[in-house]
């Protein structure tokens, strides 16, 4: 079965400094979202990318983030210049089309900042 | 805007009794309901989804959930539980452009041999 994957699974990084989580929807996908979850507390909806743009986003996507799609497989999330409160686990997440289509989500990465 | 209640952190149930996990939702909008399922170090599965029609709707593992709109809820609910069950269980809702999930807390269900 086709499956959504991100690398890496697990990022350490000093505060203040740029971080990019990857991401591989399934190929044939054509919406791509990005999610956070804070250890312990709900998972957060980041932005969602269509068309090779963003479709939508949280109040949480400030200017700080950016996402892309570089190629015709990779979707990226870039934090710019981290903080503390940017650790969390990342879920990168795809759909084929409309929201009746299942969401399949990646494994996630988890990044700490220190 | 959506927003998602779970109203149990933690629910612990021994093997073969039957589980409910609560969910409710408030929205202005008509929306669409989901519940995941997050297995240790793995992304989220969805379990199962209500869009329209039949209020009872059913997903994979044996699980299904009835969507009430007089009360705002989408509960949870298999008749009997195996320790493979045991992870943590999402809900969440959509308006109907899909643009954007709301999750709730998060429910970790424990299944006690």
């Amino acid at each position: 079965e086709p499956e959504v994957t991100q690398t890496p699974s697990h990022q350490v990084t000093q505060m203040g400094q740029e971080v990019i989580l990857r991401c591989v929807p399934i190929s044939n996908h054509l919406y791509f979202y990005w999610y956070r979850q804070i250890l312990g507390q709900k998972v957060e909806f980041l932005v969602s990318f269509y068309n090779n743009e963003i479709s939508e986003k949280s109040e949480i996507f400030d200017d700080q983030f950016s996402v892309e799609r570089p190629d015709g497989s990779n979707f990226t999330l870039k934090i710019r210049s981290t903080k503390l409160e940017d650790s969390a686990m990342y879920f990168c997440a795809s759909t084929l089309g409309l929201v009746t289509d299942t969401q399949y989500f990646g494994p996630g990465t988890r990044l700490t900042v220190l | 805007a959506q927003s998602v209640t779970q109203l149990d952190s933690q629910v612990p149930v021994f093997e073969e009794a039957p589980v409910e996990l609560r969910c409710n939702y408030s929205s202005s909008v008509s929306v669409y309901l989901f519940w995941y399922v997050q297995y240790p170090n793995q992304g989220l599965q969805l379990l199962l989804k209500y869009l329209s029609g039949s209020t009872l709707v059913k997903g994979i593992n044996g699980f299904e959930a009835e969507f009430n709109k007089s009360q705002t809820s989408f509960h949870l609910r298999k008749p009997s539980v195996h320790i493979s069950d045991t992870a943590e269980y999402f809900c969440a809702v959509s308006d109907h452009t899909g643009n954007q999930f709301y999750f709730g807390t998060g429910t970790s269900l424990t299944v006690i041999p």
